[in-house]
């Protein structure tokens, strides 16, 4: 597979506990922000998304919390598995438009 | 199945040979985008378009050309390929560009 983060932040995570990702973005007016993960030679997957009327937002396994006042976003994932194993992005979109900024990811690794 | 289809998958080529990078979507999706991604830079926008014959730039447009004659067709063109360029290549498409982004395989460009 292609390798797209060589020099990515990583998070090493035991097999079953809580995994928190952390992403701080850059523009007060954005209004909508999205969690992507992408496995090792693959495009990347939508994991969950919010807006910005919001502040807390689950899926399955999945929890986003957003934090407006000091521009921060959180991906928690519950009881990680092998499977989780990837690189996570953060995304905003930062016009009225559709032009969307992605974080530089973080590296996940799920060991046993 | 829906699906997000780039061609090539892999491109090796010299500075200054015309090269057109497509992209389809079966999902009569209005919103599609191309992002390149390099390594600890995360996903950087080039172009999206919001529907057709509507199109606009991202980030890092210098170097790119897209059109939008038809829904389902977003081809990437680089008029004058550099180096610079080389990179991986993600094409992208949703419904209205506020909700999930479905990704193709990606497209390994070289410029020698």
């Amino acid at each position: 597979g292609e390798s797209v983060g060589l020099h990515l932040p990583t998070l090493s995570v035991q097999e079953g506990d809580n995994s928190i990702i952390n992403c701080a973005y850059s523009n007060s007016a954005s209004d909508y922000f999205i969690w992507y993960k992408q496995e090792s030679g693959k495009g990347p997957q939508f994991i969950i998304d919010i807006r910005s009327n919001m502040d807390k937002r689950q899926g399955q396994r999945v929890t986003v919390l957003l934090n407006k006042t000091v521009k921060h976003l959180s991906l928690q994932i519950a009881a990680t598995q092998p499977g989780d194993s990837a690189v996570y992005f953060c995304a905003e979109k930062s016009d009225s438009w559709g032009k969307l900024q992605f974080g530089a990811g973080t590296q996940v690794v799920v060991t046993p | 199945e829906a699906q997000v289809t780039q061609n090539p998958r892999y491109l090796i080529t010299v500075t200054g040979k015309k090269l057109t990078v497509t992209c389809s979507q079966n999902m009569n999706h209005e919103y599609m985008s191309w992002y390149r991604q390099d390594p600890g830079l995360g996903l950087r926008q080039i172009y999206y378009s919001m529907n057709v014959e509507v199109t606009d730039k991202g980030d890092v447009p210098e170097g790119y050309k897209v059109s939008r004659k038809e829904k389902r067709n977003f081809p990437l063109i680089l008029e004058s390929p550099s180096p610079n360029q080389t990179s991986l290549y993600f094409c992208a498409s949703s419904t209205t560009g506020l909700d999930e982004q479905f990704f193709g395989p990606g497209t390994r460009l070289t410029v020698l």
